[in-house]
């Protein structure tokens, strides 16, 4: 059983276009985050979900939307692609906050 | 912000024990520090935790000074499969922010 899976794990996609990423986690847990690591490694912290609510937002674009339908699902909706959106992102998932799940990533690369 | 500052890379050899270091100057109060471990094509996976003086468990241990303006990951007796990049991470004063550190690669040579 995966604890927290992505979808899809590759996407490959144009300049412009509109594009989702899948989040879902098995843990049972309260919160769940969505993170960036570029092409250098940094992994910076996007939004996380609480019981629905947002409690982060890192000022990150507003092309970016998180939308979490429930408790076990926190996705991510990117409008009007850029080349500088290409990165990994991570999906991850905590009860405790600091010991935190992460998912595989999902490989974004803008053309 | 509590930012935190780890060695960019670090070389081993196998069955030698590796500390990694990361200081936090600025750490609050009632911030944890928290250490990941990410291999490459994979999210980072949770290493280890602590507040204060030294934890263990069955993959490493953790020192931190009365300070807690620094602390040491060690790993024992590492193994080629201990190849991969570590971050420190130290909560930012309250619950809801978390700064990732540089990272530090560290490569396990037979």
């Amino acid at each position: 059983d995966t604890a927290v899976s992505q979808t899809p794990k590759y996407l490959v996609t144009q300049m412009g276009n509109d594009k989702s990423i899948k989040c879902e986690q098995n843990l049972g847990h309260d919160t769940m985050y969505w993170y960036k690591q570029d092409s250098k490694k940094f992994l910076k912290i996007m939004f996380s979900y609480n019981n629905k609510e947002l409690i982060i937002n890192e000022t990150v674009p507003n092309r970016f939307s998180p939308k979490s339908p429930d408790k076990a699902h926190l996705n991510l909706h990117i409008n009007s692609l850029e080349l500088g959106d290409s990165a990994v992102y991570f999906c991850a998932s905590s009860q405790d906050f600091y010991e935190q799940y992460f998912g595989p990533g999902t490989r974004l690369t803008v053309t | 912000l509590a930012k935190t500052t780890q060695p960019i890379s670090m070389d081993s050899y196998e069955g030698q024990e590796v500390n990694i270091t990361c200081s936090h100057n600025n750490i609050a109060t009632n911030d944890y520090i928290t250490w990941y471990q990410q291999f490459p094509s994979q999210g980072p996976r949770f290493i280890i935790q602590g507040y204060k003086t030294k934890v263990t468990n069955e993959v490493a241990s953790l020192f931190i000074p009365a300070d807690r303006k620094s602390s040491t990951l060690s790993l024992p007796r590492v193994s080629l499969s201990d190849t991969a990049v570590y971050y420190c991470l130290v909560g930012d004063g309250g619950y809801n922010k978390l700064i990732f550190g540089a990272g530090t690669r560290l490569a396990v040579h037979p």
